[in-house]
């Protein structure tokens, strides 16, 4: 059982560089999210979709685009990096209206120098 | 907005003792409550969850009851192992003020350490 799956889990980037985060996964979930997790602040929503096609942002939208081509893949990705972007990224998925009961990836921690 | 405020740790006890954390929320409507954990080195786990007011939540020992007279979720285990060292997230999901899709607000997390 893959469930959700993110690569990679280590990434070190210079300041204005690009890349994109994969997660992938394979329970047929409509909705699928990405989180930052950062020192005592919790987790905190960047994007979310609802289904294929379809995006919108949550609260720290801010640098990062995501698209759904695809009801298995989310990829985020961040255009020019930053310092402040410096954080532990968590992609999670569930069946649409059950947004609370989250299945969560293990996480990558991206370092941005 | 939707906000959901935890005690503060880290919280250190010795196995079989019982624990507590703290949690109380703000929210527009009628949101659901939750708990998560997340072992070292893994994404979060869905721990119990609660729907409306006065249901309790259960799971691995762990309990939860909806308070929605005092706004709180407090998660209780009445004899913790060492197994049980974690940080835990309270959460809740509600719609947001312009009465956006429900979505998934955490707390800042309380890390559990348990010492044998």
């Amino acid at each position: 059982n893959a469930g959700v799956t993110q690569t990679p889990k280590f990434q070190v980037l210079k300041t204005g560089q690009s890349m994109t985060l994969q997660c992938a996964q394979d329970m047929n979930h409509e909705y699928m999210s990405w989180y930052r997790q950062d020192p005592g602040m919790g987790l905190r929503l960047i994007h979310y979709s609802v289904g294929a096609g379809i995006t919108d942002q949550g609260e720290v939208p801010n640098g990062y685009n995501v698209s759904r081509s695809t009801t298995e893949d989310f990829p985020l990705r961040l255009l020019s990096a930053a310092p402040s972007q410096t954080s532990v990224y968590f992609c999670a998925s569930t069946r649409a209206g059950h947004t609370g009961e989250l299945f969560f990836g293990e996480g990558s921690r991206l370092t941005v120098l | 907005g939707n906000s959901v405020t935890q005690m503060e740790g880290p919280v250190t006890l010795s196995e079989e003792a019982f624990l507590t954390i703290n949690c109380t929320y703000t929210a527009t409507g009628y949101p659901s409550l939750f708990w998560y954990v997340q072992y070292p080195g893994e994404g979060l786990q869905l721990l119990l969850k609660a729907t409306k007011a006065d249901d309790k939540g259960s799971n691995k020992g762990f309990e939860a009851t909806y308070r929605k007279e005092t706004t709180s979720f407090h998660l209780e285990k009445g004899s913790v192992q060492v197994s049980d060292s974690a940080v835990y997230f309270c959460a809740l999901s509600a719609r947001g003020a312009s009465g956006s899709a429900r979505q998934l607000t955490f707390g800042s997390g309380t890390q559990l350490t348990v010492l044998p």
